[in-house]
């Protein structure tokens, strides 16, 4: 089955810096890779995607890429603000069903 | 997107005894998903419910110990039974779609139940 890595586990950034979260993942058949928030407390929260027909999306601070060679996709976070703080998964899934396999999640910390 | 709506938010339960958490979507939807959540952790798929068939549990969660039902398209339980400490975790109910925006797909989740067995 799918197998998914994350790095780092915690994240610590000053505000208006940059922040990089990567993710690898093993089943060379997954095609569909989406980026979860999760504030304390709440659910998680879809907040972007990718397909694996497509090398870089973005949306406004927040970019995602892709590079299906080397099985890795990053996300990509500009400008932090402090209510960026939260815990972020990344997730591999293939197939009809996209039911995605989770990276153990990073905790990202902006410093205002 | 789907709204969802699980209960209870949270509970305390004692050890042997057993809970069931409802999801309820406000729209049909094929699928729905049953993830824990462990302390600090990332999320681990329980099972897969569609209605009218069993569900499909996922490698080291088995039925006797997670009954799920799944009576018709909008609505799913998840039991957890005779209850340990180790049961304690966050459980969360999803349903798949829409993706955000002009993304392609994503999945939904419910609130969350916040379990801690004492």
């Amino acid at each position: 089955g799918e197998n998914v890595e994350q790095h780092p586990s915690t994240l610590s950034v000053q505000e208006g810096d940059s922040a990089v979260i990567k993710c690898t993942y093993s089943d060379s058949a997954s095609n569909y890779f989406p980026w979860y928030k999760q504030e304390l407390g709440k659910r998680p929260q879809l907040i972007i995607d990718i397909r694996s027909n497509v090398g870089e999306k973005k949306d406004q601070r927040i970019a995602v890429t892709l590079n299906k060679t080397a099985k890795h996709f990053s996300l990509h976070i500009t400008e932090t603000q402090p209510e960026d703080s939260a815990v972020y998964f990344c997730a591999a899934s293939s197939g009809g069903s996209y039911i995605p396999t989770f990276g153990r999640g990073t905790s990202l910390i902006v410093h205002p | 997107s789907a709204v969802i709506s699980q209960k209870p938010s949270r509970d305390i339960c004692q050890r042997g005894t057993s809970l069931t958490i409802q999801c309820q979507v406000d729209s049909q939807v094929t699928m729905m998903f049953w993830y824990r959540q462990q302390p600090g952790q990332s999320l681990t798929l329980i099972a897969t419910a569609n209605q009218g068939s069993e569900a499909t549990y996922e490698s080291g969660f088995v039925i006797d110990k997670f009954p799920i039902s799944r009576p018709n398209l909008t609505f799913s339980t998840l039991t957890v039974s005779n209850m340990s400490p180790e049961d304690s975790s966050i459980y969360l109910c999803s349903v798949a779609g829409p993706g955000t925006g002009n993304s392609n797909y994503g999945y939904t989740f419910g609130s969350g139940t916040r379990l801690t067995v004492v």
